[in-house]
């Protein structure tokens, strides 16, 4: 899976908690992306990053905070947990600036808010 | 905006048989378009992209798409079905035109997916 890590790979949490989930990549790819999976929507963008401190909001940012402190890491906060949030997470990778490059994905984290 | 559709939720094939997952997409430049697959319990990973150039893409484990500008659609075609090509296929459109803030030329964005099950 291209050198691409999530952590953790499953997590239960409680309704209103905090929740960090870590993407670390050793390909040294400038973009990072989070996305989440759910049944009828297909993969949607939350937040994405170009470099070092550098991020934007994607589709469906609200709820949900990224870091970027290191090129490897990519860290996606849920800043306080709820049922919606119960979803399969995606962190992907991509050389970018050209738009035919081609992204890479993490095997995903299963986040179940109870 | 840019969107891309799959039309299809599921598509059952028998083994052997040449099989279709269709998509369309829908950009306001020349698009470039992806196709992705999904084993279960596991990421996507990349089948072929189209840039430009030949309509007729070849990509991983015999899977090829045709790109039609006129339909706009980017079918995700295979000759010969094997039951391990079930799974969940994701196609996907970059919008040239759509620069992001890191000065790439935008994002993915993936359509809904369609599940593909090849019975023996």
């Amino acid at each position: 899976d291209a050198g691409i890590t999530q952590s953790p790979r499953h997590k239960v949490t409680e309704t209103g908690t905090p929740v960090t989930l870590r993407c670390h990549q050793t390909e040294n790819h400038r973009y990072m992306y989070w996305y989440r999976q759910d049944p009828g929507h297909g993969l949607r963008l939350i937040h994405y990053s170009y470099g070092v401190k550098d991020t934007d909001k994607g589709e469906v940012s609200d709820g949900y905070s990224v870091s970027r402190s290191k090129t490897e890491d990519f860290l996606l906060t849920l800043e306080s947990a709820t049922s919606s949030q119960t979803s399969v997470y995606f962190c992907a990778i991509s050389e970018g600036g050209r738009g035919g490059t081609e992204a890479f994905f993490g095997q995903g984290t299963r986040l179940t808010v109870v | 905006a840019q969107s891309v559709a799959q039309p299809e939720d599921q598509v059952n094939v028998a083994e052997g048989n040449p099989l279709t997952v269709k998509c369309t997409y829908s950009v306001s430049g020349n698009p470039y378009l992806f196709w992705y697959v999904q084993y279960p319990n596991r990421g996507l990973q990349f089948l072929l992209k189209y840039i430009t150039g030949d309509n007729l893409v070849k990509g991983s484990y015999g899977f090829e798409a045709e790109f039609n500008k006129s339909q706009t659609s980017f079918h995700l075609k295979k000759p010969s079905a094997l039951v391990s090509d079930s799974a969940l296929y994701f196609c996907a459109v970059r919008d040239p035109s759509d620069m992001n803030y890191g000065g790439s030329q935008g994002n993915l964005i993936f359509g809904k997916g369609t599940k593909l099950s090849v019975k023996p």
